[in-house]
């Protein structure tokens, strides 16, 4: 069973922020947020990842809720390279740890 | 340098070739993952290595053999192939305990 729910698809309008919601309402106390994208015929490519605190880089901007049961990936400015299978995984960190990825959701950054 | 190269882009086989998928990394990095990918679909993993040795292994078949020479090179060897094996093939790696997988550029491979 999948462990994260993400909406298969959203559009965002250039130069606006985009907010990926995933909802994770059985992650555990041990288990990480991750985020990757793929762009279309590339291989997956990492974005950022958190346990219980939110966190920024350079790329983007990971909300995660209080009770962790959902996050949301903020891309502060979408450009057209951003428009790409977004994938919120939930696993848990640490030595040989496993990405299952799920469908995602595709954004399609407008212009 | 965090580059995973994956070679050859492309490969067309048939169901009895033995073929060979090469993947690259000089990140210093010891664990190594194959992942497939059928179209329209997510990646799922098949194989992961740490430190050159094979730690888990997800069912895969026996027509796909991986192999880990160095900690550099991760190949993955191809017997008797089915057309419903054509599919994005993904090498990854990361450090040991790291959080984070550097993927390479994938083969996509087509079964005849």
């Amino acid at each position: 069973d999948a462990k994260t729910t993400q909406p298969p698809s959203m559009d965002c309008a250039e130069g606006r922020a985009a907010n990926l919601p995933c909802n994770h309402s059985t992650i555990s106390g041990n288990e990480y947020v991750y985020w990757y994208r793929q762009i279309h015929s590339q291989g997956p490519q990492y974005i950022i990842h958190g346990l219980k605190n939110n966190e920024t880089n350079e790329m983007a901007s990971l909300i995660i809720t209080e009770d962790r049961k959902s996050s949301t990936l903020i891309l502060p400015h979408a450009t057209l390279r951003d428009t790409a299978v977004y994938y919120c995984i939930v696993e848990r960190g640490g030595s040989n740890y496993k990405l299952t990825f799920g469908k995602g959701t595709l954004l399609t950054v407008n212009p | 340098d965090t580059e995973v190269t994956q070679t050859p882009k492309h490969l067309v086989m048939g169901m009895t070739n033995k073929k060979s998928l090469k993947c690259e990394q000089h990140m210093g990095h010891r664990a190594m993952y194959w992942y497939k990918q059928k179209a329209k679909k997510p990646p799922e993993l098949m194989f992961v290595y740490s430190y050159e040795k094979l730690s888990i292994n997800e069912s895969v078949p026996s027509r796909f053999s991986p192999e880990c020479p160095n900690s550099s090179l991760l190949n993955l060897h191809l017997h008797a192939l089915q057309p419903e094996d054509s599919a994005l093939y993904l090498c990854a790696s990361s450090r040991v305990g790291g959080e984070t997988q550097y993927f390479g550029p994938g083969t996509r491979l087509l079964v005849l």
